[in-house]
């Protein structure tokens, strides 16, 4: 049961351009997204996160956009650079009490120099 | 920058054996995690505890499972009695009250089960 969803494995850009990285969700009781982004040997660094009261959150080079009728996020990176090259992941929680993170597969991004 | 902290880094068992996994959650974080990542799969949640009780946990948490908060840092985890399929790598998370769904994780132990 997917709750979570991230269809691309994996995205290669080249440095400077934009990254797009998108995930998909079922459930329509989650209200709170965020992205995750991994290295290897790492655990998962918090990278932004958006309430579904908004469609848009901006952090630097990283936005987020929340599409609600269609149970859809993307997370924007621009420009995009080298040091982007990790696995990112997409997560999904409700508001009610310690509930847990529902997590995608993930998208290996690849930035080529 | 506070951090979570894991121990062991990797963890070598053999089957039936059993681990104790180990975390220091960030020192003012009330709400505890623990995840895992079979190779090549997604991040599953296991089990979150809050106020030294379990609050949720899921299928994959069995009676196998078991976490302490056995003092004011430490935060385990216990497999009793390990299989073939626990091996994977174990991240515990932490988060505040205000950060309020933005879960801060650890390094991860990877465990491997022989």
């Amino acid at each position: 049961d997917q709750q979570v969803k991230q269809n691309s494995p994996s995205l290669s850009v080249q440095e400077g351009r934009i990254s797009i990285l998108n995930c998909d969700y079922t459930n329509s009781m989650f209200d709170y997204f965020l992205w995750y982004k991994k290295y290897p040997a790492e655990g998962p660094t918090f990278l932004i996160s958006i309430s579904s009261i908004k469609d848009k959150n901006e952090d630097g080079r990283f936005t987020v956009f929340l599409n609600k009728s269609a149970k859809h996020l993307s997370l924007h990176i621009v420009p995009s650079q080298p040091g982007d090259s990790a696995v990112y992941f997409c997560a999904a929680v409700r508001f009610s009490g310690n509930t847990p993170l529902v997590f995608g597969k993930g998208t290996r991004l690849s930035v080529i120099a | 920058e506070p951090e979570v902290t894991q121990t062991p880094s990797h963890q070598v068992t053999q089957m039936g054996q059993e681990v104790i996994l180990r975390c220091v959650p960030i020192s003012n974080h009330l709400y505890f995690y623990w995840y895992r990542q079979i190779l090549g799969q997604k991040v599953e949640f296991l089990v979150s505890f809050y106020n030294n009780e379990i609050s949720e946990k899921s299928e994959i948490f069995d009676d196998q499972f078991s976490v302490e908060r056995p003092d004011g840092s430490n935060f385990t985890l216990k497999i009793r009695s390990t299989k073939l399929e626990d091996s994977a790598m174990y991240f515990c998370a932490s988060r505040g009250q205000t950060t309020y769904n933005e879960q801060f994780f650890g390094p991860g132990t990877r465990l491997t089960v022989l």
